[in-house]
């Protein structure tokens, strides 16, 4: 069974970093690529990133409202992947959720339940 | 980026009756090589993550009921529910997966009438 799991949200002040992490289990993870979606409480989906596989370079891509703030990684090895998140903002609060897909061009076909993270002083 | 716009913005159904939901998008998303529409649709039921419901505007996820199937090309899309069950009042949301960034439509929530 596909399974993908987040996990290191939380409370958070605005400027501060936080690591959030996917881990991944029931099927080979290094032929997928990984993406991040976030939703404000009360909002809508927004994309925020994604990372393809190393056979493609693994190089992400982020949306503009958080290019040069979060960096995605992955450790194929541990079959996990991270939203490192800088700089954060009080708009940067919500649900983030990671989603895998076979690559760029390619839907996002399994979602994880959630970590919600709270950027407030 | 490309704008993916839907309407309405909520809507109610009576049981057993159609919904529909159109998805616009700002580009054109039909590739003419493999003649793919690179839109996807989504669920997202109260308190749950999204899950994938169409993708190639058309081609139904494994599991899925029939009553739901997208229509559609290049720029204009509809999702039809086509027999509305209680189980399906939730948030649907389209998706562009052409470029990046892989925008969505702001969703359109569907209750029972």
């Amino acid at each position: 069974e596909v399974q993908l799991v987040e996990s290191g949200g939380g409370l958070v002040q605005p400027g501060r970093s936080l690591r959030l992490s996917c881990t991944a289990s029931g099927f080979t993870y290094g032929d997928y690529a990984i993406s991040w979606v976030r939703q404000a409480p009360g909002k809508g989906l927004e994309w925020v990133g994604f990372i393809p596989t190393k056979t493609y370079g693994a190089t992400p891509y982020y949306a503009a409202s958080v290019k040069g703030r979060f960096i995605i990684s992955r450790d194929d090895s541990k079959s996990i992947a991270y939203l490192q998140m800088n700089s954060l903002k009080p708009e940067d609060t919500g649900v983030y959720f990671c989603t895998r897909l076979v690559g760029s061009g390619w839907p996002h076909d399994y979602w994880g339940q959630g970590t919600l993270v709270t950027v407030s002083s | 980026d490309i704008v993916m716009t839907q309407s309405p913005d909520s809507l109610a159904v009576s049981l057993g009756e159609r919904a529909t939901i159109n998805c616009k998008s700002g580009q054109d998303l039909l590739y003419t090589s493999n003649n793919k529409n690179y839109l996807a649709w989504y669920q997202q039921k109260p308190g749950q993550s999204p899950k994938a419901l169409i993708y190639w505007a058309s081609t139904r996820e494994s599991g899925v009921p029939d009553r739901f199937s997208g229509s559609g090309s290049g720029t204009d899309f509809t999702l039809t529910i086509s027999s509305l069950q209680a189980d399906d009042v939730a948030i649907y949301y389209c998706q562009q997966y052409w470029s990046p960034p892989y925008t969505f439509g702001q969703g359109t929530k569907v209750e029972i009438k």
